[in-house]
């Protein structure tokens, strides 16, 4: 089955800093991959998703992700981390029966 | 208007009870999941309908279950409340073709007692 790994469950970066949050997939065929952002007591939110047009995808708030299939990976990375960027983050794999499957979340804290 | 609403918003309820929470998607979406979300974050598919068929069913307990009265809602029905079903319960839907996303209601966040 596929799925989607996030290492690091908490990632504190400063205020300006690069943001880079992991997520590596699981699969034998080119997945569609997404990042989803959470912020507290919401629901989830997509920041952009991958869907073979390009390997480097770009999506709102500032933030992009890049896939690299030599790596079954599929980072998010923003340049300078903001404030309101602290959230939680999940990765997340559709699977060929429409299926949506979640890593486990990272929580990202941005320290002023 | 809101693609994806979710009642309601806060649930507490006492052990034993049956509750129900109604989901509504007006994007026109031909597929509707149930997630739960659990108090480390994890989000679980609990089910997903396509067209009001049930297509599948992720070893939940068959206490709980999903009503379909059209394709635009999927109301989530919980009987015997335990006290490890509290967690937030995500509703989404998505067009159901694999190049796109799902959307999400804002949850309800079940409190059992």
């Amino acid at each position: 089955a596929q799925s989607v790994t996030q290492l690091g469950s908490h990632v504190s970066v400063s205020e300006g800093a690069l943001v880079l949050l992991r997520c590596n997939y699981s699969s034998s065929v080119p997945p569609y991959l997404f990042w989803y952002v959470q912020y507290p007591n919401q629901g989830l939110q997509l920041l952009l998703k991958y869907t073979s047009a390009a390997t480097l995808v770009k999506g709102i708030n500032g933030f992009e992700a890049e896939f690299k299939k030599s790596e079954t990976s599929f980072h998010l990375t923003k340049p300078s981390a903001h404030m309101s960027d602290a959230a939680e983050y999940f990765c997340a794999v559709m699977s060929t029966g429409n299926q949506f499957y979640f890593g486990t979340g990272t929580s990202l804290t941005v320290i002023p | 208007d809101t693609a994806v609403s979710q009642t309601p918003k806060y649930l507490v309820t006492q052990m034993g009870n049956d509750k129900s929470i109604k989901c509504e998607q007006n994007l026109g979406h031909d597929t509707m999941y149930w997630y739960k979300q659990d108090s480390k974050k994890f989000l679980k598919i609990m089910f997903s309908y396509n067209n009001k068929e049930l297509i599948i069913n992720e070893t939940v307990p068959n206490r709980f279950s999903p009503k379909s009265p059209d394709k635009a809602h999927l109301n989530l029905h919980i009987n015997s409340l335990e006290l490890g079903d509290s967690a937030v319960y995500f509703c989404a839907s998505s067009p159901g073709q694999l190049n796109t996303e799902a959307f999400f209601g804002q949850g309800t966040r079940l409190t059992v007692v």
